[in-house]
């Protein structure tokens, strides 16, 4: 069965940087797109970032756009978001989604059990 | 603009039926959506995917007691013989290339 097991989170300094990953099993993980979608404290969920199958097209919230970067690596089924000049309006449960197509149509099909990120002084 | 509409919050007494409702914006009404649900204190999970046409494709495992239709610009969710484990927050997600939309999300109680 698909599986998608998120580390990374904790907490960490307005200003500073945080790598997420997320470990995929139970599919070929080449073949699929993947995202990040997050949740903040008592709030709902916001898309933050995709990436297509093989990394080629990536897109981002206008929220994170040019401070996170989304890859993968498909040789270690392993998706990854590199978080830069965190803010405490990062501070979200990070969820590791799996797209049901090779680009980033279809919306999420699979979902990860989330990691907390805390951005506090 | 891109958007999904959701009414905040819904309710119905168990073994009853409920229909959640999905909007679109204006100029996307043929768009597919996708509803995912998330129990307390717990992650989202996929229910179905719903397209213009009313069509709908489940998730695994996902009981028959959960369906999906459409008319014009709304898309619905519909939940017969309500149980208590169905009280829940329920997110319609929509999308086009490069950008991914959620509804803020409808809090089903079971009375």
């Amino acid at each position: 069965q698909v599986q998608l097991v998120e580390s990374g989170g904790g907490v960490v300094q307005p200003g500073r940087s945080l790598r997420l990953s997320c470990a995929a099993s139970g599919f070929t993980f080449s073949n699929y797109g993947m995202h990040w979608v997050r949740q903040a404290p008592g709030k709902g969920l916001e898309w933050v970032a995709v990436t297509w199958y093989d990394g080629g097209n990536k897109y981002y919230a206008d929220s994170v756009k040019g401070r996170f970067t989304i890859s993968r690596d498909n040789s270690k089924n392993t998706l990854y978001l590199q978080m830069n000049s965190l803010r405490g309006e990062d501070t979200a449960v990070y969820y590791c989604a799996r797209a049901p197509s090779k680009v980033d149509s279809g919306g999420v099909d699979h979902w990860g059990q989330g990691t907390l990120v805390t951005v506090s002084s | 603009q891109l958007v999904v509409t959701q009414s905040p919050s819904a309710s119905a007494s168990l073994g009853a039926s409920v229909k959640l409702t999905c909007t679109l914006s204006s100029g996307h009404s043929n768009y597919a959506i996708a509803w995912h649900q998330q129990q307390p204190e717990k992650g989202p999970r996929y229910l179905m995917k719903v397209n213009s046409d009313g069509s709908h494709k489940k998730g695994d495992g996902i009981t028959d007691r959960f369906s999906g239709s459409s008319s014009g610009a709304e898309r619905y969710l519909t939940i017969s013989s309500l149980q208590s484990e169905d009280e829940a927050d329920y997110y319609c997600q929509t999308w086009g290339t490069g950008i991914h939309v959620f509804g803020g999300g409808t809090k089903l109680t079971v009375l």
